[in-house]
């Protein structure tokens, strides 16, 4: 069946390193991503989105790459922080979910100092 | 401040309570979800409203009563749960049912004992 889930469930990086968060899909009707933050004790929060139209979107520190090729989608951090630890995961809206996101099953970054 | 916000955080109620779950978006959305995470589990769809009309009940226990009585309020009434629908409840709205963005609020941790 359809899916969206990430390659890793944990991650833990040294402050000041960059990171990369994968996410692996396999309806290759998806045109609409997302990744999603969550800190502990806390709802998910947007971070940043991309349609299936663009390869590469970057925001502040933050950086999506879509490789439809492979159905690939990653999420990179520069110059991680401390305050970046958190669970983060992925979202797609395929034809098969309803155009309605689903979500993958999420992976914990730890920043050490 | 995400646009959408849960009361109670924190809610402890036993199997033979009746209590209710709030939520509120000031986004101008129109339509609004209730999700729920347990641990190591992907977010779980539960209800879809869209313009105050039901469009998703996803095979969720009739314990579980959902209310919209507005494009803004999303109620979620609890009755006779079970210690397994400990969760975290997330409350969720988007500009529109499908191919939106979707943003969280904080949600509400549920302990049934």
């Amino acid at each position: 069946g359809e899916s969206v889930g990430l390659h890793l469930p944990t991650l833990s990086v040294q402050e000041g390193d960059n990171s990369i968060i994968n996410c692996a899909y396999s309806n290759s009707a998806s045109d609409y991503f997302i990744w999603y933050k969550q800190e502990s004790g806390k709802g998910p929060q947007f971070i940043i989105d991309i349609r299936s139209n663009m390869d590469k979107r970057q925001g502040q520190r933050v950086t999506v790459l879509l490789n439809k090729t492979v159905k690939h989608l990653s999420l990179q951090i520069a110059a991680t922080q401390p305050g970046d630890s958190a669970v983060y995961f992925c979202a797609e809206n395929g034809e098969t979910s309803g155009s309605r996101l689903t979500f993958g099953e999420g992976t914990q970054l730890t920043v050490n100092p | 401040e995400t646009g959408v916000t849960q009361t109670p955080r924190h809610l402890v109620m036993g199997m033979t309570n009746k209590k209710s779950l709030k939520c509120e978006q000031h986004l101008g959305h129109n339509a609004m979800y209730w999700y729920k995470q347990s641990a190591k589990k992907p977010l779980e769809l539960m209800f879809v409203y869209n313009f105050k009309e039901q469009t998703e009940n996803n095979s969720v226990p009739s314990r579980f009563s959902p209310e919209c009585p507005n494009s803004s309020h999303l109620f979620l009434h609890l009755h006779t749960l079970q210690p397994e629908d400990s969760a975290l409840y997330l409350c969720a709205s988007s500009q529109q049912d499908s191919g939106n963005t979707i943003y969280f609020g904080e949600g509400s941790w549920l302990t049934v004992v």
